[in-house]
């Protein structure tokens, strides 16, 4: 099946540090990627959604020059974390869809990457 | 985004049937119903997807009520490995985007 792959799964840094986090599509082309956060106990939140060559639809309230968004191939986006805060760390987690017809089609989803910020 | 109701949390033996219930009363012609599941410190996992006739994959089957307004996923045997928390989500037609809720904590006793 189709697999996403998110690197790294794990990072731990001091206080201003900036954190890029990559998403790939190893098997399929990914026109849209999307980005979510996830509090301990919580659901999902979606934070932006990305399309291969165009910038980034952010949601409501998600700072777009905190959380930089880079889709520049149909396989790989990446999410950059500047300045991070403590506030900052969360389990973020990428999708990623090829579907012309997106409600008939799954998203595939990366493993997750859990930023812990001192 | 279209809403779904789930219970907070199930409980189920292993070895036997678990039926998870979603309620979408205000779900239109088009939305597709999708199931995803997320393990502990995993991202979720698709699982199986209707429109109105019911479905069977490897993982469960989807029963899709007639009016269209309520779904449930059926797990036909319960293994330790399906404890995750299940998601119902409408996937409105030409919209690519995923609304996740709160969920159902499924847990299964050995």
């Amino acid at each position: 099946g189709a697999v996403v792959s998110q690197h790294p799964s794990r990072v731990i840094c001091k206080s201003g540090t900036s954190v890029k986090i990559e998403c790939r599509s190893l098997d399929f082309q990914a026109t849209t990627m999307f980005w979510y956060r996830q509090f301990p106990k919580q659901s999902l939140m979606l934070m932006a959604t990305s399309n291969e060559g165009s910038k980034a639809t952010y949601e409501q309230g998600v700072e777009k020059d905190k959380f930089l968004i880079n889709h520049a191939s149909l396989t790989l986006s990446t999410l950059t974390v500047t300045s991070a805060h403590p506030e900052d760390s969360s389990f973020y987690i990428c999708s990623a869809s090829s579907a012309e017809v997106p409600s008939n089609q799954p998203q595939h989803f990366g493993d997750g990457t859990r930023l812990s910020i001192l | 985004d279209a809403k779904t109701t789930q219970p907070n949390s199930m409980e189920s033996n292993e070895e036997e049937p678990v039926h998870l219930p979603c309620n979408h009363s205000t779900i239109s012609g088009t939305d597709y119903i999708h199931w995803y599941r997320q393990l502990p410190s995993q991202g979720p996992e698709y699982v199986i997807h209707g429109l109105t006739s019911n479905v069977n994959n490897r993982m469960a089957s989807l029963a899709i009520a007639e009016d269209r307004k309520s779904s449930t996923l059926i797990l036909h045997r319960a293994t330790l490995r399906d404890a995750a928390v299940y998601y119902c989500i409408l996937r409105v037609n030409g919209n690519n985007r995923l609304a996740f809720g709160k969920g159902n904590q499924v847990v299964v006793i050995p």
